[in-house]
């Protein structure tokens, strides 16, 4: 089993629709989850990191954790064509704080 | 602050040469990864260092692949040889500790390079 999973994509949503990504991750005792963005040919960027159960909203984006279920998700509302990218879960490890471990990323298209 | 600088941008190598990539991290920062991006694996953490220090070496793919960080300010990832196989890009990213690390501190990445061994 990876110790990050995400569903490869492509995923594609109409414009102005909400955009669902979902993670799983292995280790039980993970502790810091991380959501990047990685437009085509880019780096990735940080655009949410989320460390405690429950909901983190901020501006369109919203981060949800749930630990006892070993689950992440990212939710974009009012999606928009610039919102097309590739979407990286990254986890960090109980074992080392300092590792981060990230998945294979989900395509996202938002079609307009 | 400039940010992660790597360099070369793009290297194309035959099989059986050496290549050295470069990092620099941004200035202060305790922490620098060297992670491997392929369509078949995504992104795979190779080595990562705390105060120039190796603390991880466990995704080094064999003894081809060798990791320095002489100084705070500089590290090298050196194939020798290279093949086919290790055609990928390459990114180097540097952070502060974890204690510090929220959504001020991220992982932040360098453009990458981009290798072809042919």
């Amino acid at each position: 089993q990876k110790e990050v999973e995400q569903n490869s994509g492509p995923l594609s949503v109409p414009e102005g629709a909400i955009a669902s990504l979902n993670c799983t991750y292995s280790d039980r005792v993970s502790q810091s989850f991380f959501w990047y963005r990685q437009y085509s040919g880019k780096s990735p960027e940080l655009i949410m990191s989320i460390y405690s159960n429950g909901d983190k909203e901020d501006g369109r984006f919203t981060a949800q954790l749930n630990k006892a279920s070993q689950y992440v998700s990212l939710l974009i509302r009012d999606s928009q064509p610039s919102d097309s990218a590739t979407y990286l879960c990254a986890v960090t490890l109980y074992s080392s704080a300092s590792k981060i471990i990230f998945g294979s990323g989900t395509r996202l298209s938002i079609r307009p | 602050d400039a940010g992660v600088i790597q360099s070369p941008r793009h290297e194309v190598t035959e099989m059986g040469q050496e290549v050295t990539l470069r990092c620099k991290p941004i200035s202060g920062h305790d922490y620098l990864f060297w992670y491997r991006q392929t369509m078949m694996r995504g992104l795979e953490l190779l080595i990562y260092f705390n105060n120039n220090v190796p603390i991880d070496d466990s995704g080094m793919p064999e003894d081809r692949f060798s990791a320095k960080m002489p100084n705070a300010s500089f590290s090298t990832l050196k194939i020798q040889p290279s093949e086919p196989r290790d055609s990928a890009v390459y990114f180097c990213a540097s952070s502060l500790e974890p204690s510090r690390r929220g959504p001020n501190s991220p992982l932040h990445f360098g453009n990458g390079t981009r290798l072809t061994v042919t």
